[in-house]
């Protein structure tokens, strides 16, 4: 089976930076990804992390260790318009397909 | 220029009275899924058709069907919707020869009266 935990619920300033942070435990891991979604419409991919380390891209980057089971989602400068939840999936290795299974979300809510 | 449509964006249905959502792609992707989303919950896949070939999850219930005629076309059929059937489907496909990430459709939110 699969277990992904991420926090429920963050607040951050504007401008600020915010790391949302998720666990797994998984068996067959072949792949994390992390996708942001407003309210109300789909999941947009952001980032996906297969080997351990980090990936960056513009004001996101996403951290990986397999060993430990963990990921994060690191947002610099943050937008108002990054108030959205961000959604953990894991992938599983021989299911053939890109099938994901996916954590709960965080939402994340940016003040002025 | 929008790559996976679901019409309608909003559905609302009668209790027991069968309702098909659909989806379209033009990514020409192999795969295909549909998921349902329940307010403040994850994405939880129902079934994925990877070519013609459908695979349904094991915990899926029977009340929920699919039918994909073409490569571009997905439908999803609720036989008989109940209350708890109420929530945002999701169309997302796939292409295993290129890219590993999923694309989403906008959305269907079903509304159960």
């Amino acid at each position: 089976g699969q277990n992904i935990d991420q926090p429920t619920e963050m607040t951050a300033t504007e401008g600020a930076i915010v790391q949302i942070n998720c666990t797994y435990q998984t068996s067959g891991f072949n792949g994390l990804f992390w996708y942001q979604q407003h309210a109300g419409e789909a999941p947009t991919f952001l980032s996906y992390n297969v080997l351990d380390g980090l990936e960056e891209k513009g004001r996101f980057s996403s951290f990986l260790s397999r060993s430990k089971g963990y990921s994060y989602l690191l947002l610099k400068e943050l937008q108002m318009k990054d108030s959205a939840s961000y959604l953990c999936a894991v992938r599983r290795r021989n299911t053939g397909f890109q099938k994901l299974v996916f954590g709960t979300g965080t939402r994340l809510l940016v003040s002025p | 220029d929008a790559m996976v449509i679901q019409n309608p964006r909003y559905q609302v249905t009668q209790f027991g009275k069968p309702v098909t959502l659909s989806c379209s792609q033009t990514l020409n992707h192999n795969v295909m899924y549909w998921y349902q989303q329940k307010s403040s919950q994850a994405p939880k896949l129902l079934f994925h058709y990877y070519d013609k070939d459908f695979n349904n999850e094991a915990d899926t219930p029977d009340n929920f069907q699919s039918r994909r005629p073409n490569t571009s076309f997905c439908f999803l059929d609720i036989r008989s919707p109940g209350l708890g059937d109420a929530a945002m489907y999701l169309c997302a496909t796939s292409d295993t020869q290129t890219r590993y990430e999923q694309y989403f459709g906008p959305g269907t939110r079903l509304t159960v009266t």
